[in-house]
This record gives C-alpha cells, structure tokens and sequence, in this order.
C-alpha cells in the first residue's frame, strides 16, 4: 500500500448523514486523487488534487466534497445528496498530476450506507 | 470516447499452469498503459507501465506486451501461484481526454488460481 493509508477499512452510516473518508500519504507527492469503485465498473474519478489548496472535479463528483490543507492530506466527505453512496473508496497519489506518473493507491475503505 | 476492453471477464486454473489477460484499448492519443493487480478487498498496485516505444516489460512471472499499432495489451502469468488470484486491471492513460485526470480503467479481469 506504499505509504498511503486509509481509514477507517470498514464505514457503515445511516441514510442522510455525512460521512468523511480518510486518505493520508507519507511519500511526498504533489497529486492526490479519490476513485469509487463498484461491483463489475472501472474505477471512477471523484476528484483530484495537484498541489495544495486546490483540486477538480472528477467525472463524478456530484454529492461528494474534498479538501486539501496539508500536502499529506486529502479527506473525501460523501454527503446526503449521493444518491447511491454504498461502495469501495479508494484513495491514490503521484508524484506530480501528470498522466506519466505512476499512481500509488491505499488500502481502500468499503463505505455501507443502509 | 475513450474505452478499455479487458478479457476475460474472469478466469480459473489451475496452479502452476500459465495464462494471458488481454486488453483492448481505444484511447488516443496514447500516453502509456499500466497493469495493475488489486487483491480482494485491497487497493490496486502497479505491475508494469508501458510507454508507446515498448512492446514487452516483465516483472517476475508477470509478462506484458503492447502492440500500439493493432492497440492491444496482454499480460501473461507463468508459473501460476495461489497468491496470483486476484483482479487484473489494465489503465490506459491519454495525452489528453480520458478521464479528468487522463485515464480510462479497464473493468477488470477476475483470476482465480486453484490447487
């Protein structure tokens, strides 16, 4: 998982609440990034980071939220407006948001919304 | 649009037998392509990343190919282990389009290894 870790593995939340995800990584990179991944899917891009301070919308970003204060950090908040929240998050970084670079990805955490 | 066909869609063999994953990409311009194995549960992790100049990169057991030309890419597993059962994800990254962040994932190709 190369310095890039996930909390918690395991989330369940009620319907309507928010929910933060954590990803935090030791390796020094610039770019970070959030994907959803779903049974028999591609990974999907939720947002992306590529420097502090800032970040994009992925290609599905709506009822989802980021931040990105510390270069380390990169907290994903699923809020009430995700229609279909239930899924395994996962976390990624490269050393620089260029598709040349090789994306190293966290544990992952498996989010339950009943 | 940009597209990663991955086959099989999942495979079982026996252990110590040998096998090919294919990818089928339309993505352009092309950057490079990456296999990555993520384990049950886990996050994917890199095996080989192949620019347009190379057309075979191996890594232990796990051989990669790439023909830029017909847009194809395979890896082949020699020597099958246990621990090789996992799902084989093939990510084509573009010059430009793409996702946001200029890749397009393959869905995946689920490979179980029996005793």
């Amino acid at each position: 998982d190369g310095g890039i870790t996930q909390s918690p593995k395991y989330l369940f939340r009620k319907e309507g609440q928010n929910v933060t995800l954590s990803c935090e990584q030791n390796l020094n990179h610039d770019a970070m990034y959030w994907y959803r991944q779903d049974p028999g899917q591609g990974l999907r891009l939720i947002y992306y980071s590529q420097i502090v301070n800032d970040f994009q919308k992925g290609d599905i970003a709506e009822g989802y939220s980021v931040s990105r204060e510390k270069k380390e950090s990169f907290p994903l908040t699923v809020t009430s407006a995700q229609k279909n929240p239930t899924a395994f998050y996962l976390c990624a970084s490269s050393i620089a948001q260029d598709r040349v670079y090789e994306q190293y990805f966290g544990p992952g955490t498996r989010l339950t919304v009943t | 649009k940009n597209q990663v066909e991955q086959s099989p869609q999942s495979l079982i063999i026996l252990e110590g037998k040998n096998c090919t994953l294919q990818c089928n990409y339309t993505v352009s311009p092309f950057s490079n392509l990456r296999w990555y194995k993520q384990d049950t549960g886990r996050g994917p992790v890199s095996l080989t990343i192949m620019t347009f100049s190379e057309n075979t990169k191996s890594n232990g057991r796990y051989t990669a190919t790439l023909d830029a030309d017909t847009k194809q890419s395979s890896l082949h597993i020699t020597a099958s282990q246990l621990s090789d059962s996992a799902s084989y994800i093939c990510v084509v990254s573009a010059q430009g389009g793409g996702g946001a962040d200029g890749l397009t994932f393959g869905k995946g190709t689920h490979l179980i290894i029996q005793p």
